[in-house]
């Protein structure tokens, strides 16, 4: 079965704290994993995908094959921060229509 | 370069009606997703269209949904004799390429079942 499992819903933490947003998937094959969040009142926008392995907003996010994760970490937490962010992946190679699987999301609140 | 467009931004109907949503994919782009989200989950997979054609509807339901993204105009979802389960935000993607998960998103419409 192809799914993606954000297993928090909600994470708080203190400006200048550690994050990290978990992410779990299960996906006969090889995927894409990303990162999209969502801003109040903005639209759903990439933050990172896997293959750039770049760092967005100070944010990055490792794929580990072996425990099928893909946590999305920040070493110190922003106010600007605080929205919904959304774990997904897409099927790679041929055939692949390149159609998202969506985690639940987590709300990441960052208190002041 | 205005990114994608959904219109209406919300909509409300009465049980039975008929539902309309529209999507103006980003310039330049002719590959067109549709994805659902009810209260409390993630979004979910409906449909991706190129222009006049139906490539994926593996996550449309059977019936009363159907979709269309004609040679000219904006992608059309289109619910038949909506009921309650129906109301959920719809977002539309766009992509420049075949198949690609490089995906833009728009505002969404949030659909209002009563």
């Amino acid at each position: 079965a192809q799914r993606v499992t954000q297993p928090e819903k909600l994470l708080s933490v203190f400006k200048g704290a550690p994050v990290e947003l978990k992410c779990n998937y299960s996906y006969s094959g090889s995927p894409e994993l990303f990162w999209y969040v969502q801003y109040s009142r903005q639209r759903l926008q990439l933050l990172l995908r896997h293959i750039s392995r770049e760092s967005i907003k100070g944010f990055t996010a490792d794929l580990n094959k072996g425990e099928t994760s893909f946590h999305l970490k920040k070493p110190f937490a922003q106010e600007e921060d605080s929205a919904m962010y959304y774990c997904a992946l897409s099927g790679r190679g041929s055939g692949n229509t390149g159609k998202l699987i969506f985690g639940q999301g987590t709300t990441l609140q960052v208190k002041p | 370069n205005a990114g994608v467009m959904q219109n209406p931004r919300h909509l409300v109907r009465r049980r039975g009606q008929e539902a309309r949503l529209r999507c103006s994919p980003m310039k330049g782009h002719s590959h067109v997703y549709w994805y659902r989200q009810l209260p409390e989950e993630g979004l979910k997979f409906m449909v991706y269209l190129q222009k006049e054609n139906i490539i994926d509807e593996s996550g449309m339901p059977k019936e009363r949904f159907s979709a269309e993204f004609p040679k000219e105009g904006p992608s059309i979802l289109r619910i038949q004799q909506v009921v309650r389960g129906d109301s959920a935000a719809y977002f539309c993607a766009s992509s420049p390429r075949t198949g690609s998960s490089e995906q833009y998103f728009g505002p969404g419409t949030r659909l209002t079942v009563t």
